[in-house]
């Protein structure tokens, strides 16, 4: 198995550019998060699908942010416009199921909005 | 009521010390603490679990304590060791039950230094 998969792994954009991020969870995982890093407020959940449903998105910054989950093996987060206070990790992670199993991170997307 | 609160910041131990690295939480709902271990450049990934069922779990040199009634576990790294140096992740999740099921929330990270 591949794991997660992310895209692009890095990315540098200037501020005002719409950017867009992509996730393809583990084959029969069907709960996927969406995460933001930086070294002020950790791992911060974002939005969190469940059967391609957004169930928990309050963490989403602003209308800035979308995520979508078209199918069970691909999901898209979007900053529309970029500022440079986006400039963080983003991870998506997946798991089987919504109980005691394990969430399995991708490599993450840096990015840096300049 | 979601916030999972993590202490310290930042540790250093020396070669063969214990790391102990604590979690607290409000919401008596959570019934699934796992912690997860992250290395430079990669992403967090599981180290060991517990569910509030049983009061201590142990997988190796790494051990959950949990304490219920108090609403916090922690993390004990026994004969620590350099390679276990990494950023440490304590996290929360609600299995069944209410809106925000098996939604994942992580404490705000431990970055441990063991130093040889």
């Amino acid at each position: 198995d591949a794991g997660v998969i992310q895209s692009p792994r890095h990315e540098v954009t200037e501020m005002g550019q719409e950017v867009t991020l992509r996730c393809k969870p583990i084959s029969g995982h069907n709960s996927l998060f969406w995460y933001r890093q930086t070294m002020m407020r950790g791992l911060e959940l974002l939005i969190y699908f469940n059967n391609n449903v957004p169930i928990d998105d309050s963490g989403m910054p602003e209308d800035r942010f979308s995520a979508k989950m078209p199918n069970a093996s691909f999901s898209t987060l979007k900053i529309q416009p970029s500022e440079p206070r986006d400039s963080a990790v983003y991870f998506c992670a997946s798991r089987r199921g919504q109980g005691y199993t394990e969430a399995f991170f991708g490599q993450g997307t840096r990015l840096t909005v300049v | 009521q979601q916030q999972v609160k993590q202490s310290p910041q930042s540790l250093i131990v020396q070669k063969g010390g214990i790391s102990i690295i604590n979690c607290a939480y409000e919401n008596t709902a959570f019934d699934y603490f796992p912690w997860y271990q992250q290395f430079p450049g990669k992403g967090p990934a599981l180290l060991i679990a517990i569910r509030p069922d049983v009061s201590e779990k142990k997988e190796g040199r790494f051990t959950i304590s949990f304490n219920k009634s108090a609403k916090q576990f922690s993390l004990h790294i026994m004969d620590s060791q350099p390679g276990d140096s990494a950023t440490y992740f304590c996290a929360a999740s609600m299995a069944a039950g209410g809106t925000s099921y098996g939604k994942l929330t992580f404490g705000q990270g431990t970055i441990l230094t063991v130093h040889p």
